[in-house]
């Protein structure tokens, strides 16, 4: 089993939708997770960190289900701009996984 | 965004020779990091540097070597490229997983 997993997608959706992806994680002792977004050809770009109780960044909400052992990332009302790569990571013992990413297109 | 330039971004070279990729960055950061990204594997890291001069292996460290002889700059270096090291590279400043990435390194091995 890989140590992080992620549905590569694309998840296709239209604007203004709402769209949530996971990512799980094989360490139970993983103590920090974070949302990274990849644009095509770019580097990845910090987005969130995901903190126990869950959070919010305006449309962004990140959420850790520690006893299923996933993160998730929910995109309300969706925006072109959105389209993009979304890496999840993950830190236990000291080090840090990247997930391979799940693509997301967002069409007009 | 964070002072992270990376050079060249684009090299092709020919399998055998040896390549250096230089990492710079203005932000007096104290970790470094060389990762690489290929389809399928995601970003895997290569080596890392906690100071100057004090360095450690990644996780896929075999093939590359790297030295940070200032706090701004950490090199990699291929000694002798081969064409599975065809990938892009990215540097990153940071900690506790709150990395900044350069904007990468296309290298291509023939």
């Amino acid at each position: 089993r890989k140590e992080v997993e992620q549905d590569p997608g694309p998840f296709n959706v239209p604007e203004g939708a709402t769209v949530a992806f996971n990512c799980t994680y094989s360490n139970s002792a993983s103590q920090s997770f974070f949302w990274y977004r990849q644009d095509c050809r770019k580097e990845p770009k910090l987005l969130m960190s995901v903190y126990s109780s869950g959070n919010e960044d305006g449309r962004f909400t990140a959420q850790l289900n520690r006893a299923s052992q996933y993160i998730s990332l929910l995109i309300r009302d969706s925006k072109l701009s959105d389209s993009a790569t979304y890496l999840c990571v993950v830190i236990g013992f000291q080090k840090l996984v990247f997930g391979t990413g799940t693509r997301l297109l967002v069409s007009p | 965004d964070a002072g992270i330039t990376q050079s060249p971004r684009h090299k092709v070279t020919e399998t055998g020779t040896p390549v250096t990729l230089r990492c710079h960055q203005t932000e007096n950061h104290r970790y470094m990091y060389w990762y690489r990204q290929d389809p399928g594997h995601g970003l895997r890291l290569i080596h890392y540097s906690y100071g100057v001069k004090d360095t450690d292996k990644g996780e896929v460290s075999d093939g590359y070597s790297v030295s940070r002889s200032k706090t701004e700059d950490f090199l990699l270096t291929l000694e002798s490229a081969t064409s599975s090291q065809t990938s892009v590279y990215f540097c990153a400043i940071g900690d506790t997983g709150e990395l900044f990435f350069g904007e990468g390194s296309r290298l291509t091995v023939l």
